[in-house]
């Protein structure tokens, strides 16, 4: 069965630098979820969208920002990287809202940023 | 303020020595009480979905039980292979968003 792409799964890059994380979910899932997770740290919810439309925001700085696109593939942009924003990076997708199991997120395999 | 809480944060079994770990929960309104493995490095995987006290589902050597207030992850005479951190996760009460504990990082030794 299909399951939620990320890429890349490494990236390395300076202080300062930009980088752009892809997900691609499971498809017919309509709804995507962004976490962080640092070393050791459960995972940190930073922001979701719901049919393209950002539908929740949490703990995502200002320096990144994300969107969803028309075939429901997300990105995950961050700027100005920090030493702190190195971490794993989880894509999440989930079924249709409304549905019973809309709840239940599938992650994908995660991208490791790593910034020097 | 919507909190999920994992003990204990670590576990240790022999193979086949069962043992049980403890989430619980202050969400308010619980639309599911979600369990997930995590291998280091790896997305977690989606284990279990828990909507109503009472309710129990099972998955070869682990079963997962929710009352009103905590669910447990029993694991029955687990195997190396078990190995993992277990996630517990709920979704906020004003948010489908989950909010993960912290987990449970459980070693089998054979």
């Amino acid at each position: 069965a299909a399951g939620v792409i990320q890429s890349p799964r490494h990236l390395i890059k300076e202080k300062r630098e930009t980088a752009t994380l892809k997900c691609y979910p499971i498809p017919r899932h309509d709804t995507v979820y962004w976490y962080q997770q640092g070393p050791g740290q459960d995972p940190q919810f930073l922001i979701s969208f719901y049919e393209k439309m950002q539908s929740d925001k949490g703990s995502i700085p200002d320096r990144f920002s994300a969107q969803q696109f028309s075939d429901y593939h997300s990105e995950l942009n961050m700027s100005s990287l920090e030493l702190g924003d190195s971490a794993l990076y989880f894509c999440a997708s989930s079924h249709p809202a409304g549905t019973r199991f809309a709840g239940e997120l599938f992650f994908g395999e995660g991208s490791r940023l790593t910034v020097l | 303020e919507d909190q999920v809480t994992q003990s204990p944060e670590a576990l240790r079994l022999q193979e086949g020595e069962s043992s049980s770990l403890n989430c619980s929960y202050t969400v308010s309104g619980l639309r599911g009480l979600f369990w997930y493995r995590q291998d280091p490095g790896k997305g977690p995987e989606f284990l279990f979905t828990l909507y109503s006290a009472g309710e129990e589902k099972e998955k070869e050597r682990l079963k997962a039980t929710l009352t009103k207030k905590e669910s447990f992850l029993h694991i029955t005479a687990p195997k190396p292979e078990d190995s993992a951190t277990y996630l517990c996760a709920g979704p906020s009460s004003n948010t489908g968003k989950l909010i993960f504990g912290q987990g449970t990082t459980l070693q089998v030794k054979p």
